[in-house]
């Protein structure tokens, strides 16, 4: 069975600050791993994923996020918040099955 | 990019009707769709997994006579959601899993159906 946990249902940063999100899974096979945003009343886009190539993945916006296997860990970093930054993220697991199993999510708020 | 639609984006009926939202992949195909329901500051719950061809493939707890699924082309599925009431009222997103992509499990997400049930 896969999980996911995020730790922080809400954050705060200053605009310029670090953004870290964190994000726990636990799963029997290796997995993949994706991180959602989502704004209000919108689907969710997708930021970036790891599956199984380079531990260190760059996605859109300038997110990334870090896969350590030893921490089962999969953290979302961004150098300096932007305004625009404020919404809802997700972290997700699959098997690569198809089935994704998201996280409760964490609400990322920036202030100016 | 790959786009996914759903329609309508919003719908209000009253208790005992039926609501039918589409979910269409418009730029690649999907033999692989799935169904989620997410509640005001929850997070998404997967309710059904789409396969083009047959049956859903519901997870538990989901009542299949309640909500139907179809998915009769590569680029289409349907959610019926059979004599709605309040409760049933909820934000639901499809995604669509790139038959392209199966490698990297990719999947588009919709922009959500809010359904609220009088």
């Amino acid at each position: 069975a896969q999980s996911v946990t995020q730790l922080g249902s809400h954050v705060s940063v200053s605009e310029g600050a670090l953004v870290l999100l964190r994000c726990n899974y636990s799963s029997s096979v290796p997995p993949y791993l994706f991180w959602y945003v989502q704004y209000p009343n919108q689907g969710l886009q997708l930021l970036l994923k790891y599956t199984s190539a380079a531990t260190l993945v760059k996605g859109i916006n300038g997110f990334e996020a870090e896969f350590k296997k030893s921490e089962t860990s999969f953290h979302l970093t961004k150098p300096s918040a932007h305004m625009s930054d404020a919404a809802e993220y997700f972290c997700a697991v699959s098997d690569g099955g198809g089935k994704l199993i998201f996280g409760q999510g964490t609400e990322l708020s920036v202030k100016p | 990019g790959a786009v996914v639609s759903q329609h309508p984006s919003w719908v209000i009926c009253k208790s005992g009707t039926s609501v039918k939202i589409e979910c269409r992949s418009l730029d690649f195909q999907a033999t692989t769709m799935f169904w989620y329901r997410q509640f005001p500051k929850q997070s998404l719950m997967l309710m059904a997994t789409s396969n083009e061809g047959s049956k859903a493939t519901y997870e538990q707890g989901v009542e299949k006579d309640k909500f139907l699924i179809n998915h009769a082309s590569l680029t289409l599925s349907t959610l019926t959601v059979t004599s709605a009431h309040p409760e049933d009222s909820s934000f639901y997103i499809c995604s669509a899993r790139d038959i392209a992509k199966l490698g990297t499990d990719t999947q588009y997400f919709g922009p959500g159906t809010r359904l609220t049930v009088l």
